[in-house]
């Protein structure tokens, strides 16, 4: 049962414009969000949190909302840059839980110059 | 620089030969973990370690066996191999189980199991 969604595998945008990827989640008890962002032949690199607190968090070009009450979280990137292209996870933990984020299956963003 | 490092960044093997891929970090971190990514699945946690010789089983330990003698390394055992374990691997660390900035990674090992 995959806890954590991203049901776009995809994403192509126009440099300049917004990116929006999606990420869904099934378990109430997270409460703590990550977005990552991992390029080809490297590891994944932190990008931007979001406590289950807050319903927006923002850093720079970046914007991730929580819609608490949907399960849903989005990452925003404006403007979008070639640059921005990579694969992006999101990823869940509970404060209750355990030691550990459950991970998305991650989405290609693609960003044409 | 502050990073972890996993060794070999590739690996081909064949079915039942013990392997063990390193993973080292120069942080001072006391979390620990191991990943696989498998397409369409994305990243699942196969053993972490929350210290010095305390270690625990995640989604997929099945097939797998950690150490955590020191602080810095984290090795990720593959006594006999099979070739539903190839996949890309991640170890990742972070100060504790703590949520802010999460997990610094490694760049990977690709392994192939034939």
């Amino acid at each position: 049962d995959q806890q954590v969604k991203q049901n776009s595998p995809s994403l192509s945008v126009q440099e300049g414009r917004i990116s929006i990827l999606n990420c869904d989640y099934t378990n109430s008890m997270f409460d703590y969000f990550l977005w990552y962002k991992k390029y080809p032949a490297e590891g994944p690199t932190f990008l931007i949190s979001i406590s289950s607190i807050k319903d927006k968090n923002e850093d720079g070009r970046f914007t991730v909302f929580l819609n608490k009450s949907a399960k849903h979280l989005s990452l925003h990137i404006v403007p979008s840059q070639p640059g921005d292209s990579a694969v992006y996870f999101c990823a869940a933990s509970s404060t209750s839980g355990t030691y550990k984020y459950i991970f998305g299956t991650g989405t290609r963003l693609k960003v044409l110059a | 620089e502050a990073q972890v490092t996993q060794n070999p960044r590739y690996l081909i093997t064949v079915t039942g030969k013990k392997l063990t891929v390193t993973c080292s970090q120069n942080m001072n971190h006391e979390y620990m973990s191991w990943y696989r990514q498998d397409p369409g699945l994305g990243l699942r946690q196969i053993y972490y370690s929350m210290n010095v010789e305390v270690t625990d089983k995640g989604d997929v330990p099945e097939g797998y066996k950690v150490s955590r003698k020191e602080k810095r390394n984290f090795p990720l055992i593959l006594e006999s191999p099979s070739p539903n374990q190839t996949s890309l691997y991640f170890c990742a660390s972070s100060l504790s189980f703590d949520r802010v900035g999460g997990y610094t990674f490694g760049s990977g090992t690709r392994l192939t199991v034939v």
